[in-house]
C-alpha cells in the first residue's frame, strides 16, 4: 500500500493564482483531512469528510474548498491564492473503526 | 484557536536519558493522541489514550493523562539520536460521542537528542 499520497511536493504561486492540492489513499478510509502547519503554530484543521459526498469545514476553510467524489480522492482547491496561504499543508485519513490518523508527506506551497 | 498547549517548546538530553513532554487542553475529549513528526516529513502516530484511562505504555513510551487538570504527558525513556523529532499532541473531541476525526493540535515540542 501506497498509504496517503500527495502532490505536488512543492509549488510557487503568484498571489490570485488558483490551483489544487491532490491527496489520495489506498486503504479504503472513510474519514479524511486537510490541515495546514504554519511555524509554531502546529496543525490546524482546514475541511474534513466523513465519506464520499460529505465535507464540513474545520477551524480554517477560508480561502479554500473541497469535494469528495469517491473515497480514495479529497483534493483541496486555492480558488485565489493569498500570501497567508503560504503553509505546509497535509492531508489526512483515518478508518472509522480506529482513531489514529494516517499523514501524507505533505506540500509546501509558497505564495508570492 | 488551539486546543492544546505543550511544554516545553524545545527540549536537548543526552543519549540514554529520558524526556518527558506535557500538553495541555481545554475541553472535553474523546481520546488523546501523540505524533512524531520528523524534518520536512509527515506526522506518525505514536500512541493513543482513551479519557477513560490514566496510564499507557508502547515500547519506550509511557503517556499518562489526567482528565480532572486536562493534562497529559510523553515519556521517552532510554533515548537514542534517532528520537530527534518535534513531537505533537491532539486531541480527539468529544462531540456527543460521535467523532470524525477532527483532531486539534498543539504547538509541540522540539526534542533534540545528542549522541
Amino acid at each position: 500500500n501506497a498509504g496517503v499520497t500527495q502532490t505536488p511536493k512543492f509549488q510557487v504561486l503568484k498571489t490570485g493564482q488558483s490551483m489544487t492540492l491532490q491527496c489520495a489513499q489506498d486503504m479504503n478510509h472513510e474519514y479524511m483531512s486537510w490541515y495546514r502547519q504554519d511555524p509554531g503554530m502546529g496543525l490546524r484543521l482546514i475541511h474534513y469528510s466523513v465519506g464520499a459526498g460529505i465535507t464540513d469545514q474545520g477551524e480554517v476553510p477560508n480561502g479554500y474548498n473541497v469535494s469528495r467524489s469517491t473515497t480514495e480522492d479529497f483534493p483541496l482547491r486555492l480558488l485565489s491564492a493569498a500570501p497567508s496561504q503560504t503553509s505546509v499543508y497535509f492531508c489526512a485519513s483515518r478508518p472509522t473503526v480506529t482513531y489514529e490518523q494516517y499523514f501524507g508527506p505533505g506540500t509546501r506551497l509558497t505564495v508570492t | 484557536s488551539q486546543q492544546g498547549e505543550e511544554d516545553p517548546q524545545a527540549l536537548s538530553i543526552q543519549e540514554g536519558e529520558n524526556a518527558t513532554m506535557n500538553c495541555s487542553y481545554k475541553t472535553s475529549i474523546n481520546n488523546l493522541q501523540w505524533y512524531r513528526q520528523n524534518s520536512g516529513r509527515g506526522l506518525v502516530h505514536l500512541i493513543l489514550i482513551r479519557s477513560n484511562e490514566r496510564e499507557k505504555h508502547s515500547g519506550r513510551l509511557r503517556v499518562t493523562l489526567d482528565t480532572s487538570k486536562k493534562s497529559s504527558s510523553l515519556l521517552i525513556t532510554a533515548s537514542r539520536a534517532a528520537d530527534t523529532a518535534s513531537y505533537f499532541c491532539a486531541t480527539d473531541a468529544n462531540a456527543g460521542g460521535t467523532s470524525y476525526g477532527k483532531l486539534t493540535f498543539g504547538q509541540g515540542t522540539i526534542l533534540t537528542v545528542h549522541p
